[in-house]
């Protein structure tokens, strides 16, 4: 069975540095990785994907993932935080083994708090 | 274009009603998911339609959870005597990609229900 793990229930960073928001995943077969934000009484914001190909991954409003298959980790990151970013991030795994469809398994979200 | 929209937004049953929660999904995507998002986890997976076919609802929490897309558009999910365990943000999703084609899928804002 897949399963995603997000180790920080929150993290904490000044607007203008580097953040990183950590993901680890455990599927049967290749992994589809995915990263979704969700501000306050909204759904769920696509933010990037990685399905194949380069490790690193560019997506919406700056941010950027590393895939890495050695340590099963798949990390958000953005080189420098806004306060707009203030929100609850998701990461999220389907198993590209399975052929049936693609449901997604989701961690349990990691609330990012930029500072001014 | 319009993104996922789904009504109510909010909704409060008396233990033991039934409601129905509606999503009408993106244009032309075929395949649609319904996610569970109980308060502070990450969404959890009830049911998948690939047009109109329920490929898989090995999700949804007992008998009394149904969802239907009779005409492989917009989806009902339906709860009968509801209970207060019920009580969660309910995620329509949507998603161009099939099992063959994996694509991102693109969220509604949710059904809050609240079972009182």
């Amino acid at each position: 069975a897949q399963s995603v793990a997000q180790p920080e229930d929150q993290v904490n960073v000044a607007e203008g540095n580097p953040l990183t928001v950590k993901c680890t995943y455990s599927v049967s077969g290749n992994p589809y990785l995915f990263w979704y934000v969700q501000y306050p009484n909204r759904g769920l914001q696509f933010l990037l994907k990685y399905i194949t190909g380069d490790n690193l991954v560019k997506g919406s409003y700056g941010f950027e993932a590393e895939f890495n298959k050695s340590q099963t980790s798949f990390h958000l990151k953005k080189p420098s935080a806004l306060v707009s970013d203030s929100a609850l991030y998701f990461c999220a795994v389907s198993d590209g083994m399975n052929t049936g469809f693609q449901k997604l398994v989701f961690g349990t979200g990691t609330r990012l708090l930029v500072s001014p | 274009g319009a993104g996922v929209s789904q009504s109510p937004r909010y909704k409060v049953a008396k233990r033991g009603q039934d409601v129905a929660l509606r999503c009408d999904p993106i244009s032309g995507h075929v395949s649609l998911f319904w996610y569970q998002q109980a308060l502070g986890q990450g969404p959890e997976f009830l049911t998948y339609f690939q047009n109109e076919a329920q490929l898989d609802k090995s999700g949804l929490p007992s008998d009394r959870f149904f969802a239907e897309r009779p005409e492989g558009s917009v989806s009902t999910l339906k709860i009968q005597r509801t209970q207060q365990e019920d009580s969660a943000v309910y995620l329509c999703a949507s998603s161009f990609g099939t099992s063959l084609a994996p694509h991102e899928q693109y969220f509604g804002p949710g059904t809050r229900l609240t079972v009182t």
